[in-house]
């Protein structure tokens, strides 16, 4: 079985200043992680993906997540906070058993603050 | 452009009422899932199908059912079995495999009245 614990329910920073999401994972199995964001009353847009290649991946919108295999983490990092990066973040794993489809379980979610 | 289109945005149900949200996708995705929201809470799983005719139980099935005629159809009915379904409900799409996430649709606000 496979779980994910976001560190954080909220976070608040000042424009311009770095923002750091948490995020821990369970998995018996090689994972594939993902980021997603959701804005107020959206769906989900995919930030981000690690998928057993690069260990430091690049997503939309400048943000970044490093995948620490001995630390069993995926943190999202952005250097600078923009007034739009306002939203709810969701750590996500996947673990492949075709068998039973890809099926993604989520974090209970990071609510992002910007303050001007 | 291709994406998820999820109707209607805002649904209102009366108790002991059935409703059916829908969900349509023109990605050719072979797997379409639904998953409820509650607020301060991640997303949980109420359906999946990977072919159509096929469709699984997910983690909070009860109170629910679905259908998959057709690959780019994968309504969902709330039925007055579901004792608390006000809720942020989304559906989302995807080609089976390890590496590829989701497309998540919008959204349907349901709200009991």
């Amino acid at each position: 079985a496979q779980s994910v614990t976001q560190l954080d329910s909220h976070v608040s920073v000042s424009e311009g200043t770095p923002v750091l999401l948490r995020c821990n994972y369970s998995s018996s199995y090689s994972p594939s992680l993902f980021w997603y964001v959701q804005h107020p009353n959206k769906g989900l847009q995919l930030l981000l993906k690690y998928t057993s290649a690069a260990t430091l991946v690049k997503g939309i919108n400048g943000f970044e997540a490093e995948f620490k295999k001995s630390e069993t983490s995926f943190h999202l990092t952005k250097p600078s906070a923009h007034m739009s990066d306002a939203a709810e973040y969701f750590c996500v794993v996947s673990v492949g058993v075709r068998a039973a489809g890809n099926k993604l379980t989520f974090g209970g979610g990071t609510r992002v603050l910007v303050k001007p | 452009d291709g994406g998820i289109t999820q109707s209607p945005k805002y649904l209102f149900r009366k108790e002991g009422q059935n409703v059916t949200l829908s969900c349509e996708q023109n990605l050719n995705h072979d797997a379409m899932y639904w998953y409820r929201q509650d607020p301060g809470q991640g997303l949980r799983l109420i359906y999946y199908s990977q072919i159509v005719n096929d469709f699984q139980k997910g983690d909070i099935a009860e109170g629910y059912s679905v259908s998959r005629e057709k690959k780019e159809s994968f309504p969902l009915t709330v039925t007055s079995a579901q004792k608390n379904p006000t809720a942020f409900y989304l559906c989302a799409s995807s080609t089976p495999g390890l590496f590829w996430g989701y497309t998540f649709g919008s959204g349907t606000r349901l709200t009991v009245v």
